[in-house]
């Protein structure tokens, strides 16, 4: 069965600083892998997925994941971050069931 | 927006006492999922339904049963709640390619 690792619980960074969240998940075959943004008390909402294709996958608000098999990772990036960033970032893996990692808590402070 | 809704939306119960969740969607989809989400350990899936009357159990199932006589609702119920049910309750659709999409969540004390 497929697990995801989130490597860090909370992340700080200042406004307009660089970030990457990161997650690792195992599995035998090829998954699909998705990361889900989550604000304080509402549901999680898709950020982005990586289901086949070119390895480097886009939001629409600027973060962007790059698949590497040979490492099974799935790290989320920003180049610049904004305060409304802040939230809790869940990486996730799919091969039928959905698997979700721990969860990493952005907080984006000025 | 997936057309996702749950009710009730906040619930403090006592232990001991039946809780039912209700989800609702709109959309007609056939798979239907029950999570929820503690500090510490994302979400488990509890339950989930693959179509009317037909369900299956998930991660941590131990405590909870589900129900599905309608494609649009998909209840879930603690017939007797514990103190280690309180938590955030979550229900999600499948829709089309793999990627699931949320309700707003259910936030149960049992206290």
């Amino acid at each position: 069965a497929q697990s995801v690792t989130q490597l860090d619980s909370q992340v700080p960074v200042f406004e307009e600083a660089p970030v990457e969240l990161r997650c690792n998940y195992s599995s035998s075959v090829s998954v699909y892998l998705f990361w889900y943004v989550q604000y304080p008390n509402q549901g999680l909402q898709l950020l982005l997925k990586y289901l086949s294709g070119s390895t480097l996958v886009k939001s629409i608000n600027g973060f962007e994941a790059e698949f590497n098999k040979s490492q099974t990772s799935f790290h989320l990036r920003k180049p610049s971050v904004h305060i409304s960033d802040t939230a809790e970032y869940f990486c996730a893996v799919s091969l039928g069931d959905m698997r979700f990692g721990a969860g990493t808590r952005l907080t984006v402070k000025p | 927006d997936a057309g996702i809704t749950q009710s009730p939306r906040h619930k403090v119960t006592e232990t001991g006492t039946p809780v039912t969740l209700r989800c609702h969607q709109t959309e007609n989809h056939r798979y239907m999922y029950w999570y929820r989400q503690d500090p510490g350990h994302g979400l488990r899936l509890i339950h989930y339904s693959y179509g009317v009357k037909d369900t299956d159990k998930g991660e941590v199932s131990d405590g909870y049963s589900v129900s599905r006589s309608k494609t649009e609702d998909f209840l879930l119920t603690l017939e007797s709640a514990t103190s280690s049910q309180t938590s955030v309750y979550f229900c999600a659709i499948t829709s089309g390619t793999y990627e699931q999409y949320f309700g707003p969540g259910t936030r149960l004390t049992v206290t």
